[in-house]
């Protein structure tokens, strides 16, 4: 079974900070991994996904992660937060063989002027 | 390419009513995906389908939930005899076959049950 898991359901920055969220996961096979974006009453947004080769991934934005398998996370940075970015990130997992995405519980980013 | 749409948007009902809510994916996309989203967790994946063929349900799917997709165009996901823990956030997904594609997902149907 696989899981993910994403520390700090709230993530507090400033404009213009590095934005830093966390996911870990967990996965039996060599997983695919994403970041979706929720603004308010929308849909998810792809950011970004990893499903082989580089492990640091660029995605819409600004945005990237990289993939380390060693730590089994794949965490979201910014280099500098603007206020559009406040909204609920989720990161998803999903094995090679399989389709279904499992998410974790996201993380609200929060940017103060 | 108009994206992934979903009707009704928003729809209340009563405890013990029926309930039909309408996915349509983008147009070349084979997969199509439910999940529901419930206030502070991330979705969680309910039915898919490869074309007109239901491949895989949840254990979070009961027997009052049915899915289908006739023709393998549109779906439709219908709750019977709605409770209140059925209150949530759809969402419905379509992508490519394959893991390493991209779900694109529609804006979702919120239903509150009353």
């Amino acid at each position: 079974a696989q899981s993910v898991t994403q520390l700090g359901s709230h993530v507090s920055v400033s404009e213009g900070a590095l934005v830093l969220l966390r996911c870990n996961y967990s996965s039996s096979v060599p997983p695919y991994l994403f970041w979706y974006v929720q603004y308010p009453n929308q849909g998810l947004q792809l950011l970004l996904k990893y499903t082989t080769g580089a492990t640091l991934v660029k995605g819409i934005n600004g945005f990237e992660a990289e993939f380390k398998k060693s730590e089994t996370s794949f965490h979201l940075t910014k280099p500098s937060a603007h206020m559009s970015d406040a909204a609920e990130y989720f990161c998803a997992v999903s094995d090679q063989g399989y389709s279904t995405l499992t998410f974790g519980k996201g993380t609200m980013l929060l940017v103060s002027p | 390419d108009t994206g992934v749409s979903q009707n009704p948007r928003h729809k209340i009902t009563k405890r013990g009513q029926n309930v039909t809510f309408r996915c349509d994916p983008i147009s070349e996309h084979n997969r199509l995906y439910w999940y529901r989203q419930t206030l502070g967790q991330g979705p969680e994946f309910l039915t898919y389908f490869q074309n007109e063929a239901q491949l895989e349900k949840s254990r979070l799917l009961s027997d009052r939930f049915s899915a289908e997709r006739p023709k393998g165009s549109f779906s439709t996901l219908e709750i019977q005899r709605t409770e209140q823990g059925d209150s949530a956030m759809y969402l419905c997904a379509s992508s490519l076959a394959g893991g390493m594609h991209e779900q694109y997902f529609g804006p979702g149907t919120r239903l509150t049950v009353t």
